[in-house]
């Protein structure tokens, strides 16, 4: 049963990094890209940005000059950083699979609420 | 970047069908996936690609595509189906992924 677990820290002051990481269990990391997604309180859904194995990233033009998406193989875990935060990054963050054979997010994490507040 | 468009509501009764339709350019080059999100929870993928559906997802969830609109319907709505409903797809670049508003479904 594959699963993806994510941690991190949930209250952060405007101006500092939001730093986040998802492990996956029970898959390898190869054959697919690992996103981070948001969604503000109320509010729909944000993509950020992908990897995959190899390192490859993508991210949100909206986004790109603040974010870092890097990938760890041997623990089978990614993370995000998102720099120079504001009470606009206040949102629920979320990790989630996209294997390649069906382009769609497939597995999610359990999400993460990252409050920017000074 | 392109983007999705979805009413922000719906409602249907219960054991009706409904349709729940998103629309974007980048729609005639890919195909959208569907999620459905209820209060507290991560969003589930209920269809991707063509018109197919995870292990788990019922049969009465399914989904269309024509032109620049993918369709998600419903036939026969159960109380358990009222969420959020999110359209995503790739964008026109293809290295980006865009997500519809979300469409508000009640079931009465």
């Amino acid at each position: 049963q594959v699963r993806v677990q994510q941690w991190g820290a949930g209250l952060l002051r405007p101006s500092e990094t939001l730093s986040l990481t998802c492990v996956v269990y029970g898959a390898s990391f190869s054959g697919y890209y690992w996103s981070w997604i948001r969604q503000p309180p109320g509010k729909g859904l944000e993509w950020i940005g992908e990897i995959n194995h190899s390192g490859n990233t993508n991210y949100n033009p909206s986004l790109k000059s603040r974010v870092t998406i890097s990938v760890d193989t041997s623990k089978n875990q990614f993370s995000l950083k998102l720099s120079s935060v504001t009470a606009a990054d206040t949102a629920l963050y979320y990790c989630a699979r996209v294997p390649n054979w069906i382009d769609s997010f497939d597995i999610w994490g359990q999400g993460t609420m990252v409050t920017v507040s000074s | 970047s392109s983007e999705l468009t979805q009413d922000p509501a719906v409602s249907v009764a219960l054991g009706q069908t409904v349709r729940i339709t998103c629309q974007g350019d980048n729609l005639r080059s890919y195909y959208a996936s569907w999620y459905q999100q209820k209060p507290g929870q991560a969003p589930v993928l209920v269809i991707y690609g063509k018109n197919n559906r995870p292990s788990g997802i019922p049969g009465r969830f399914s989904g269309s595509n024509s032109g620049n609109t993918a369709s998600l319907t419903i036939a026969g709505a159960q109380a358990e189906d009222e969420a959020d409903y999110y359209c995503n797809s790739r964008d026109s670049s293809g290295h980006h992924w865009v997500f519809g508003g979300g469409t508000k479904l009640t079931v009465l």
